[in-house]
């Protein structure tokens, strides 16, 4: 167990909202990802966050956006939301090249 | 572009039988593939990576460059082996890593 949390575990929005989701890893990994996963779906790559630099994005808009802590903790914000935003959203921190999950935050935008 | 394919969204077998989990993968670089799990009510979990080259919990997959698969097989499948597995595609050059590419996931069901 790498000890990934991420609150809150759902949350629920209208559209054109703003939502911060958060993330805590352990210490030490100072890489963290976050990753879409659609229901049905296999998770999406958001982007990625190395010493609090963005450090890689996927085919994700501007709208989404992130940052990252000095205390291993990092924020996953998505603007203007839309209802195709509803997902399940995955923090991952990595150690010696593999990418571990936290729990997901449960998103519905209505 | 890279593209994982997980061709069978469902898979069922009887306990006891052998499973194969097909993955096809596509990318221009050096590929690091993974496999991770997700059983009911858990987080995603990693299972194997093909740099370890272990056999975890009876799964074994090898990396097959000339045919971009990644399959995962087990001799005799065990009814706790029942949940989603998916595929994944990273970048195993340089220092960049993570950024993982998943599959859309195979559901195996393990019947008694």
């Amino acid at each position: 167990e790498t000890g990934v949390t991420q609150s809150p575990t759902h949350l629920i929005k209208t559209r054109g909202q703003q939502v911060t989701l958060r993330c805590s890893s352990q210490s030490g990994h100072n890489t963290v990802s976050w990753y879409q996963q659609a229901l049905g779906q296999g998770p999406q790559f958001i982007f990625q966050y190395y010493r609090e630099e963005e450090n890689g994005r996927g085919n994700f808009p501007p709208r989404f956006s992130g940052l990252q802590f000095p205390n291993y903790s990092s924020e996953l914000n998505v603007n203007a939301l839309e209802l195709d935003d509803s997902a399940l959203y995955l923090c991952a921190s990595s150690l010696d090249r593999a990418e571990f999950f936290g729990p997901g935050t449960r998103l519905t935008v209505l | 572009a890279q593209r994982v394919t997980q061709p069978e969204k469902l898979l069922s077998v009887f306990k006891g039988a052998p499973v194969e989990l097909k993955c096809n993968y596509s990318y221009s670089g050096s590929p690091e593939l993974f496999w991770y799990v997700q059983y009911s009510r858990q987080r995603l979990q990693l299972l194997l990576r093909h740099i370890s080259r272990e056999s975890i919990k009876g799964f074994t997959a090898d990396l097959n460059k000339g045919e971009t698969s990644f399959h995962l097989k087990k001799p005799f499948a065990q009814e706790e082996d029942s949940a989603m597995y998916y595929c994944a595609l990273g970048n195993a050059g340089g220092t960049s890593y993570g950024k993982l590419t998943f599959g859309q996931g195979t559901i195996l069901t393990v019947h008694p």
